[in-house]
């Protein structure tokens, strides 16, 4: 039930900006789009999460556009230890989807030196 | 504080076998999610309790699949019986609130493995 898409693979130079592209062109007036990502092995590791104004926080900046029917994870500064599964979700917000995270494939984010 | 703390972090049984997994959601929070991942199926939202209340289990796989959380501090995951294509990773998470705004925190997870 995953109503985001993401590219399946992506690449970036350690130092580097990483733009990490969504598209969520169903997504309702209320609802917020959360970023997680998961590292081989571990748990999902939540980055940042929007409504319709751009975010940041130490991790991450977060871009949504003003029609909310995309957004980009931006990692200023790319590490090798960011390379993992980046995973763009949309929050369900009422009724039988209230809390429900909806998880789909994510992009695969290889950080290389 | 320690997080979401999950047990076992490895189990392997029998098919047939009971399996009880275990997670403490961190101090405060109220609402509690069970995942289930796997390579075919990705990350899937198996229940989730809100001030120990199950809210939704219309991702319980089966009636195999039971989930309890007889206290804000302690949740299960039972399968009885155990088999082959329940082997997947299995994730707590934990959150203030099932509508708050901000993130969930997960555990490391419990890798079971059904042969």
């Amino acid at each position: 039930d995953a109503k985001t898409t993401q590219p399946p693979s992506m690449d970036c130079a350690e130092g580097r900006a990483a733009n990490l592209p969504c598209n969520h062109s169903t997504i309702s007036g209320n609802e917020y789009v959360y970023w997680y990502r998961q590292i081989h092995s571990q748990g999902p590791q939540y980055i940042i999460h929007g409504l319709k104004n751009n975010e940041t926080n130490e991790m991450a900046s977060l871009i949504i556009t003003e029609d909310r029917k995309s957004s980009t994870l931006i990692l200023p500064h790319a590490t090798l230890r960011d390379t993992a599964v980046y995973y763009c979700i949309v929050r369900g917000s009422r009724g039988s989807t209230l809390g429900r995270l909806y998880f789909g494939r994510g992009t695969q984010l290889t950080v290389w030196p | 504080d320690a997080g979401v703390i999950q047990s076992p972090r490895h189990e392997v049984t029998e098919m047939g076998q009971e399996v009880t997994l275990r997670c403490k959601p961190i101090s405060g929070h109220n609402s509690l999610f069970w995942y289930r991942q796997t390579m075919m199926r990705g990350l899937e939202l198996l229940i989730y309790f809100n001030n120990n209340v199950p809210i939704d289990d219309s991702g319980m796989p089966e009636d195999r699949f039971s989930a309890k959380m007889p206290n804000a501090s302690f949740s299960t995951l039972k399968i009885q019986p155990s088999e082959p294509r329940d082997s997947a990773v299995y994730f707590c998470a934990s959150s203030l609130g099932a509508t708050h705004s901000g993130g969930y925190t997960f555990g490391s997870g419990t890798r079971l493995t059904v042969v």
